[in-house]
């Protein structure tokens, strides 16, 4: 089956930690992102790759990193720099930028 | 920044009920996408809009992208329990990829 897998589906880190997220895509879009969904809140772009080796930052980049070695893969690092990490952190990708994005099932950070 | 204004917030539906919501922009965007989300879930694409004054249905769903260029609305018809959730829409200007979220609308059952 085609689509976007993200794991796990919760996690938990200690303060201070690095911690990196995984979205994987099988159907061959170009473009892929990061997004933050705080409670009762609205989607915000972290990061964005429209292109394997190249990625530009989102509204939020600040305490995040992102690398997209492969077309198919676009991890996400939370870093200890984020001040506050615990969020519903979602992935999506696009054949293209001007193209429809199409989301993963998400994976839930809680930073004790 | 452009923002979008979502309205209304939260809804309360009766099933059977039509509900409508609506978005607008203070800039013109070139897309408009409606999205629902389950709770914990990501959101799934209901519907795409590309062109100005463009009506597009799915099912009981219905939205269209305003003449203006700057607002968009959705209607569900004859709304069963499953629609409950949360509705977005976004915007895509000419700027180029970066999607613009509404705040959302929640969608609730009646008691």
């Amino acid at each position: 089956d085609g689509g976007i897998t993200q794991s796990p589906k919760y996690l938990f880190r200690k303060e201070g930690q690095n911690v990196t997220l995984s979205c994987e895509q099988n159907l061959n879009h170009d473009a892929m992102y990061w997004y933050r969904q705080d409670p009762g809140q609205g989607l915000r772009l972290i990061y964005y790759s429209q292109i394997v080796n190249d990625f530009q930052k989102g509204d939020i980049a600040e305490g995040y990193s992102v690398s997209r070695e492969k077309k198919e893969s676009f991890p996400l690092t939370v870093t200890s720099a984020q001040k506050n990490p615990t969020a519903f952190y979602l992935c999506a990708s696009s054949r293209g930028p001007a193209n429809e994005q199409f989301f993963g099932p998400g994976t839930r950070l809680t930073v004790l | 920044g452009q923002q979008l204004n979502q309205s209304p917030q939260s809804m309360f539906i009766q099933e059977g009920e039509d509900v409508s919501m609506n978005c607008t922009s203070s800039s013109i965007f070139n897309t408009w996408l409606w999205y629902k989300q389950d709770p914990g879930e990501g959101p799934v694409l209901l519907i795409a809009l590309y062109k100005a004054g463009e009506l597009t249905s799915n099912g009981r769903l219905t939205a269209q992208f305003g003449i203006t260029r700057k607002d968009s609305f959705l209607n569900i018809s004859a709304s069963i329990p499953s629609d409950v959730g949360i509705y977005f829409c976004a915007g895509q200007g000419a700027a180029g990829n970066k999607l613009t979220f509404g705040g959302g609308t929640r969608v609730l059952v009646k008691p």
